[in-house]
């Protein structure tokens, strides 16, 4: 089962807007959400995390907003640059019981930003 | 500086080889994983160790094993290789403390016909 769902699939934007990508889960244990950001041939890395105690937490130009409530979160990309051409993708996890430490991913977002 | 390394980046073999994929870490991390990507499926948990002593299946272990030989080496073998394991194949390390930041390698590439 697909414990957390990601949309789009795939985004193309113009430089200088703002991509959006949602994600959606359903495990209440969830308590840490990290973006991981993956360019062509290399693994995925941390991009930016957060945990459920705040609803929104920027560095640099990215952004997690975060609905506890609807148990949804997204990563908004302000001033995007065609070096933010990547995929993403979302994950969750647990600090406690027998998820932690495991990160379960959704689908992915293949980002094109053109110049 | 490749502190997670993975070997070899690209196979392809045939169906019903046994495969070993090979992952070592200078990173000094107790806890290692192996995840399967594929398009449109995200990162799948295929298998993941806590310790040198702990080996754990994940959401899609059938079809693979796999060996803890050191805290550095976590090795995964298709016992049987099969056209539907044709994947782009991680390996990521976290350590025990802090806020489970995992670090991937780079990935091995594999085919199987």
């Amino acid at each position: 089962q697909q414990q957390v769902k990601q949309s789009p699939q795939s985004l193309i934007v113009q430089k200088g807007g703002i991509p959006i990508i949602n994600c959606a889960y359903e495990n209440t244990a969830f308590d840490y959400f990290p973006w991981y950001q993956q360019f062509p041939g290399k693994g995925p890395a941390l991009l930016i995390a957060i945990r459920p105690d705040v609803s929104e937490k920027k560095e640099g130009r990215f952004t997690i907003s975060f609905n506890k409530s609807a148990k949804q979160f997204s990563l908004h990309i302000m001033d995007s640059q065609p070096g933010d051409s990547a995929t993403y993708f979302c994950a969750a996890s647990s600090y406690g019981g027998t998820s932690y430490g495991k990160l379960t991913f959704g689908q992915g977002t293949i980002l094109t930003v053109h110049p | 500086d490749a502190d997670v390394t993975q070997t070899p980046r690209n196979r392809i073999t045939k169906t019903g080889k046994r495969i070993m994929l090979e992952c070592s870490q200078t990173k000094g991390h107790d806890r290692m994983y192996w995840y399967r990507q594929d398009p449109g499926l995200g990162l799948r948990l295929i298998y993941y160790s806590f310790d040198v002593k702990d080996i754990n299946k994940g959401e899609i272990s059938d079809g693979y094993s796999v060996s803890r030989q050191a805290q550095a080496k976590f090795s995964l073998s298709l016992e049987s290789a099969i056209p539907n394991q044709t994947a782009l194949y991680f390996c990521a390390t976290s350590d025990r403390t802090g806020l489970n930041e995992q670090f991937f390698g780079p990935g091995t590439r594999l085919t199987v016909l």
